[in-house]
């Protein structure tokens, strides 16, 4: 079946340091893959997608970049900042799956020291 | 821009009780899902509806029900509630168009505590 595994947390890091958070999937199709990020006490925020292979997404800084070959879409940042402090979630929709729900990965704490 | 809304935020009910969440998908999306996040968890799928249809059905136990009505908009009915059943409830809503990959716009989530 279609899972991912995410690396664990917490992440702790200072402010500026560089971020990669690692996020590898399986699948029986070709998914699309999101990066989900949750604020303390928040909902779920989109943070970006791709839907096919070499596609990079990109948001605030935050990019991914869907590697077929390796099955996996690493999160990385330039530059962390005490703002970017959530909980980032990785996350696979199958085509082949009729409803497209979404699998998560269990989730990767980032906490960033000022 | 309009979001998912979700209605209550905060519910607190006693064990064996029933609760009903709500939820309005962002106008002109025509699919509703939702997920259960238990404490430091990831969101599990419970269930998701398409043009009113149940369209799949995850790891929803049996004293659970949902329905999507004509206005798209969905409510969670859930039953002889458990201590278990304490969770972040999300909804997420999606236009899907087949061919074409979905993504899915989360609400703030409704937060069950069963005491």
């Amino acid at each position: 079946g279609n899972s991912v595994t995410q690396m664990e947390g917490p992440v702790t890091l200072s402010e500026e340091a560089f971020l990669t958070i690692n996020c590898t999937y399986t699948a029986t199709g070709y998914p699309s893959l999101f990066w989900y990020v949750q604020y303390p006490g928040e909902g779920l925020q989109l943070l970006l997608k791709a839907t096919k292979a070499d596609d990079k997404g990109s948001n605030k800084g935050f990019e991914a970049t869907y590697r077929k070959e390796t099955t996996s879409f690493h999160l990385e940042k330039g530059s962390v900042q005490v703002s970017d402090s959530a909980v980032y979630f990785c996350a696979l929709s199958d085509p082949m799956d009729s409803s497209y729900k979404l699998i998560f990965g269990s989730g990767t704490r980032l906490l960033v020291r000022p | 821009a309009a979001g998912v809304i979700q209605s209550p935020r905060h519910l607190i009910k006693e064990k064996r009780e029933t609760a009903t969440l709500k939820c309005y998908p962002i106008p002109r999306h025509d699919t509703v899902y939702w997920y259960q996040q238990g404490p430091g968890q990831d969101p599990q799928f419970l269930i998701s509806f398409y043009e009113k249809m149940q369209s799949d059905k995850g790891s929803i136990p049996d004293r659970f029900s949902a329905q999507q009505f004509s206005d798209y908009h969905s409510e969670l009915n859930m039953s002889s509630l458990e201590l278990g059943d304490s969770a972040l409830y999300f909804c997420a809503s999606s236009s899907l168009d087949r061919g074409q990959t979905d993504t899915q716009y989360f609400g703030p989530g409704t937060r069950l505590t069963v005491l």
